[in-house]
């Protein structure tokens, strides 16, 4: 079973719309970590943000914002007042423990394209 | 500022031929991942490894090995090439406590394989 979904293949809006990418994850550990990262077209992932299982808070930065929900194993990302700079892959991961090892499981990415 | 650094950023190799991918992390971290992205697929973890001459396979091991002889180095090995082979392939660090600390990536290398 996929343990990081991001149904969302790609996605199209217009500049300075909101847009919301979908990340439902699946795991066993009481503990563990969620991230989302960047991919822009020049290629290098970048990180955006970490929460941990511990920590439902959500978070805004900037026009990012993020819902953790534990309850729908959701850890959804807004951008608001979207930007043709924000166009990009964004992939959700999952960082849990698998032995004595930490493996971190990324969702298959939402490609984000923001038309001027 | 975390550094990860593979040695090739495009690779054209032959059916058949033994390919080693080089990634070198400056920042004393433990834990350290091979991907492959694809479209549609996303990166998928080939192999991990958490300590010096430690290894997991992750999701899409079949086809590769690894080696980390050093701390800072953890190679991927293409036993024998296939076309199927042909990918990016991406490269990550992460330090131990890696469940509440990001992982730093490389800037990836495009394997061509003919």
């Amino acid at each position: 079973a996929q343990k990081v979904t991001q149904a969302q293949t790609e996605i199209s809006v217009v500049e300075k719309e909101d847009v919301t990418l979908d990340c439902v994850y699946e795991t066993r550990d009481t503990t563990y970590y969620l991230f989302w990262y960047k991919q822009p077209p020049s290629g290098e992932l970048v990180f955006l943000i970490r929460r941990n299982s511990f920590d439902e808070q959500n978070e805004i930065s900037g026009r990012y914002s993020w819902n953790f929900q534990k309850s729908t194993s959701s850890f959804n990302f807004t951008i608001t007042a979207s930007q043709v700079v924000d166009s990009a892959v964004y992939f959700c991961a999952l960082s849990e423990e698998i032995g004595s090892a930490r493996q971190l499981t990324f969702g298959s990415g939402t490609q984000l394209t923001v038309l001027p | 500022d975390v550094k990860v650094t593979q040695s090739s950023r495009y690779l054209v190799k032959r059916t058949g031929e033994k390919v080693f991918l080089e990634c070198v992390q400056d920042m004393d971290h433990e834990n350290m991942f091979w991907y492959r992205q694809d479209p549609g697929l996303g990166l998928r973890l080939i192999y991990f490894s958490y300590d010096v001459k430690m290894k997991e396979k992750g999701d899409i091991p079949e086809g590769y090995s690894v080696s980390r002889e050093k701390k800072e180095r953890f190679s991927l090995i293409l036993e024998s090439a296939s076309t199927n082979q042909t990918s990016m392939y991406l490269c990550a660090s992460s330090p131990l406590e890696g469940m509440n600390t990001e992982a730093f990536f490389g800037q990836g290398t495009r394997l061509t394989v003919v």
